[in-house]
């Protein structure tokens, strides 16, 4: 069964810390997503990632840096954690192009609900 | 800047109702629309649209697009309390970006 794999379920950081958020996927897709999910605002893009040592910035980048030193892992890193971070974060992935027959657009992980006090 | 919004917010409903979730859009080089149903973790696939017009259906959930017109929809018959979720619209405009809305959020009572 594909899997895209976040480390952390939960995470509680205290404001400044440098906050680390890991993504896998075996699914030897190309393309990698985080988004944050907060409600009313839905899901909102923040970077993603097309190829390795490759970055493009979302919707709402501000705050937030990224890493991809390898396919398979896409990590993103709050710099000074703030509490307005405090959100779900989701990590996606898809193979290049996006999707053809018998493709379903993106593949996300269980998510990860993050604290900052 | 590509835009989905979704209608109802939220909506509570009856076991054995049926209801429709909207979903209008504006996105540059339309590719696709895709619905996804969210629980308590990851959004998982339902359907994905490319053709106005044609329905996409999965046992009591089924969804159509219309292209002209800029909106879907996601029907669900005979509801049950196992139909609970957010259930999120997002559009593929450039490359392999998926642009979502806010979510309606439906909650299926007894």
């Amino acid at each position: 069964d594909v899997k895209v794999t976040q480390s952390s379920r939960y995470l509680v950081k205290r404001t400044g810390e440098k906050v680390f958020l890991e993504c896998v996927q075996d699914m030897d897709h190309e393309n990698m997503f985080w988004y944050r999910q907060d409600p009313g605002l839905g899901l909102r893009l923040i970077y993603f990632s097309y190829d390795v040592k490759m970055k493009e910035k979302g919707d709402i980048p501000e705050g937030y840096s990224v890493s991809r030193e390898k396919k398979e892992r896409f990590s993103l890193i709050l710099e000074s954690a703030s509490t307005n971070q405090t959100s779900m974060y989701l990590c996606a992935s898809s193979p290049w192009g996006g999707w053809g027959q018998g493709e379903y657009g993106y593949t996300f992980g269980s998510g990860t609900r993050l604290t900052v006090v | 800047e590509d835009k989905v919004v979704q209608s109802p917010l939220s909506l509570v409903v009856h076991e054995g109702d049926t209801v429709t979730l909207n979903c209008s859009y504006e996105v540059t080089n339309f590719r696709s629309l895709l619905w996804y149903k969210q629980e308590k973790k990851a959004p998982t696939f339902l359907f994905m649209l490319t053709s106005s017009g044609i329905e996409k259906k999965s046992g009591r959930l089924s969804s159509i697009l219309d292209k002209k017109e800029l909106f879907s929809i996601l029907n669900i018959t005979a509801t049950q309390t196992g139909d609970s979720a957010i259930y999120l619209c997002a559009v593929a405009g450039t490359a392999s970006k998926l642009t979502f809305g806010t979510g309606t959020r439906l909650q299926v009572t007894l």
